[in-house]
């Protein structure tokens, strides 16, 4: 199992706003190790959605919002539009392991 | 513009070994960290490996430690993963990806990635 753990799915209708959760530990989001957010369409290359808890590089729409408390951290993602469908991953880094970390992935359907 | 293309993938059996290559251009190639990250079939993201810039730290995810090694050429622009001693579960598909300048931004570009296959 990951050391993040994300929910497996989430899902909203056309216009609704959605959470996805990352849990972590002391070694990780806990550390003040800042956590980043990819989405991913099978088949392509991932996309860096969020970096440094909260900061959305250059073309990432402003429906996307991040937030990071404690131990864990969240996607926000409000407006939600059919082309929001993917998977999305947080990551961060883990001081006991020494590298980066994934969370398991969190599926987004758009009802 | 940035662009990472991988080389390499392919069928190998369980214990054969295996190299990818990814090829960088479109910015200082040296001036950045750079990642391997997996995806077996059906699985989530998995963080496999990273090495500095100028090559002198190597970090690698436990279950490949000894097996895998990251190098990379800077005169060429190029990344590499040589992968020994392959086992069936180290089938999935590599992805390239550049690390952010600012450390542990995560990773803003990304190949489209190359499949390995460890089969009998």
């Amino acid at each position: 199992q990951s050391v993040l753990t994300q929910p497996p799915s989430v899902s909203g209708a056309p216009g609704q706003r959605v959470t996805i959760s990352c849990t972590g530990s002391t070694s990780n989001i806990g550390a003040a190790y800042d956590v980043n957010w990819y989405q991913h369409l099978p088949g392509t290359a991932p996309k860096l959605l969020m970096y440094g808890n909260n900061n959305r590089p250059s073309g990432v729409p402003d429906r996307f919002s991040g937030s990071k408390s404690g131990t864990s951290a969240s996607l926000a993602i409000s407006g939600l539009q059919a082309e929001d469908e993917a998977d999305y991953y947080c990551q961060s880094y883990d001081s006991s392991l020494g590298h980066y970390v994934f969370g398991g992935g969190t599926k987004l359907t758009v009802l | 513009e940035v662009q990472l293309v991988e080389s390499g993938g392919g069928l190998v059996q369980p214990g054969g070994s295996l190299g990818l290559s990814c090829a960088a251009s479109g910015f200082t190639f040296s001036s950045y960290w750079m990642s391997w990250v997996r995806q077996a079939p059906g699985k989530g993201l998995e963080w496999v490996a990273n090495i500095q810039e100028d090559g002198s730290g190597k970090y690698y995810v436990d279950s490949v430690k000894g097996r895998f090694t990251i190098s990379r050429d800077n005169a060429k622009n190029s990344l590499n993963l040589q992968m020994n001693s392959l086992r069936v579960e180290d089938t999935a598909v590599y992805f390239c990806a550049r690390d952010q300048a600012l450390r542990l931004g995560g990773h803003d570009y990304w190949g489209q990635g190359t499949l390995v296959t460890v089969s009998s």
